[in-house]
């Protein structure tokens, strides 16, 4: 399984953009990297996803490498309602037409005004 | 539209006692997960449903825990008998299996307590 690694803590200034950094070596060419984000006592949400291509919808922007080795998650214009745990995922097959999502620490992005 | 829905939100119990948590998917959801949130393991699957059937519960920590779905709208996770060591937050998700890569909608979880 694909496993990935993120910074425990990162802090961004209310209003400036966010890159929050992942790897995943270890991924596999039909891979998908996922993120989502937990805020204090909810549950985790949807951010974006992609296998190769960049990728940028309402809430963020994915950049992925060309070796698909690390991704860079961009919310471009952070507010204090950002801060929350950020996760990296590498979905992963796990059989016949089925995927799981396995979640690690993630990096918790805080937000200073 | 009504996301996935959870309850209780909190749930106090002695040890011993049955636990069960329930969780209605999102209408037309195909796929739904029940995880485990503890601050020593983070987030878990333990047991995930295709089309009301169980596809992977490798995460099911041991028997005192089962799961069901016994119809598209509604599914249970059951802990008899309860122990101290089960506290932890419990989430459940759905998604849709219509077209690739549909992500994953969590419900804001079931807190539970066992004294």
């Amino acid at each position: 399984d694909a496993k990935t690694t993120q910074p425990t803590s990162m802090d961004c200034a209310e209003g400036r953009a966010a890159n929050l950094p992942c790897n995943h070596s270890t991924i596999s060419g039909n891979e998908y990297v996922y993120w989502y984000r937990q805020i204090h006592s909810q549950g985790p949400q949807y951010i974006i996803h992609g296998l190769k291509n960049n990728e940028t919808n309402e809430m963020a922007s994915l950049i992925i490498t060309e070796d698909r080795k690390s991704s860079t998650l961009i919310l471009p214009h952070a507010t204090l309602r950002d801060t929350a745990v950020y996760y990296c995922i590498v979905r992963v097959y796990s059989g016949g037409s089925n995927y799981k999502l396995t979640f690690g620490k993630g990096t918790l992005l805080t937000v200073n005004p | 539209d009504a996301g996935v829905i959870q309850s209780p939100r909190h749930e106090v119990t002695e040890m011993g006692q049955e636990v069960t948590l329930r969780c209605k998917p999102i209408s037309g959801h195909d796929y739904l997960f029940w995880y485990r949130q503890t601050m020593m393991r983070g987030l878990e699957l333990l047991i995930y449903f295709n089309n009301n059937v169980p596809i992977d519960d490798s995460g099911m920590p041991e028997d005192r825990f089962s799961a069901k779905m016994p119809n598209a709208s509604f599914s249970t996770l059951k802990i008899q008998p309860s122990e101290p060591r089960d506290s932890a937050v419990y989430f459940c998700a759905s998604s849709t299996n219509r077209g690739a890569n549909q992500p994953q909608h969590f419900g804001d979880g079931t807190r539970l307590s066992i004294l």
